[in-house]
């Protein structure tokens, strides 16, 4: 049972072009939304985050949109750039108990912004 | 990348031997996750710790155990390697007011042959 859904696999933009990535989740219990950046051979790092009380977020190049009554979240990477070209997961999380919270992961989407 | 260590970096084995791979955090983080990652399937959660010596099972965590003895370290051990555990394993830690948001290492990858 996949509980976040992302797509697409993969996605090839051009320099200066809009990349957009898709997750849904099915879990009300999600209360935060977060993206990671994976280059090769390094370990994800946490892009971007979100909380569903809130329905946007940027962070300079970066946007998350997020839909509650869809259950749904999106990556947006304006001005997309050649550095950008790594793989993007989506992840979602619930208090698992105390301060814990684990993290459920979409299956990834690799990225590519040609010159 | 928020002061996590795992070693060895790579390992090739054979099947049926032990491996047992480390995670050390110098942030003094109270959770600490082993997740593997293969193609296909994003990261999968094997197990977790919530403070020394407390630790559960995640969604993939069958031919695996871990120990967590001091706040700072955190070990996975598969008992009897198979070709099925190949993969890249990634550690990530938390703390206490971070809410969800993990930090992770810079992974693993075993080969089992």
């Amino acid at each position: 049972q996949q509980q976040v859904k992302q797509s697409p696999q993969s996605l090839i933009v051009q320099k200066g072009g809009i990349s957009i990535i898709n997750c849904a989740y099915e879990n009300t219990a999600f209360d935060y939304f977060p993206w990671y950046q994976q280059f090769p051979g390094k370990g994800p790092a946490l892009l971007i985050a979100i909380r569903p009380d809130v329905s946007e977020k940027k962070e300079g190049r970066f946007t998350i949109s997020f839909n509650k009554s869809a259950k749904q979240f999106s990556l947006h990477i304006m001005d997309s750039q050649p550095g950008d070209s790594a793989t993007y997961f989506c992840a979602a999380s619930k208090n698992s108990g105390g301060s814990n919270y684990k993290l459920t992961f979409g299956k990834g989407t690799l990225l590519t912004v040609n010159p | 990348d928020a002061g996590i260590t795992q070693s060895p970096r790579h390992k090739v084995t054979e099947t049926g031997t032990p491996v047992t791979l480390r995670c050390h955090q110098t942030e003094n983080h109270r959770y600490m996750y082993w997740y593997r990652q293969d193609p296909g399937h994003g990261l999968r959660l094997i197990h977790y710790s919530y403070g020394v010596k407390d630790t559960d099972k995640g969604e993939v965590s069958d031919g695996y155990s871990v120990s967590r003895s001091k706040t700072e370290d955190f070990l996975l051990t598969l008992e009897s390697a198979t070709s099925s555990q190949t993969s890249v394993y990634f550690c990530a830690i938390s703390g206490d007011t971070q809410k969800g948001t993990q930090y992770f290492g810079p992974g693993t990858r075993l080969t089992v042959l």
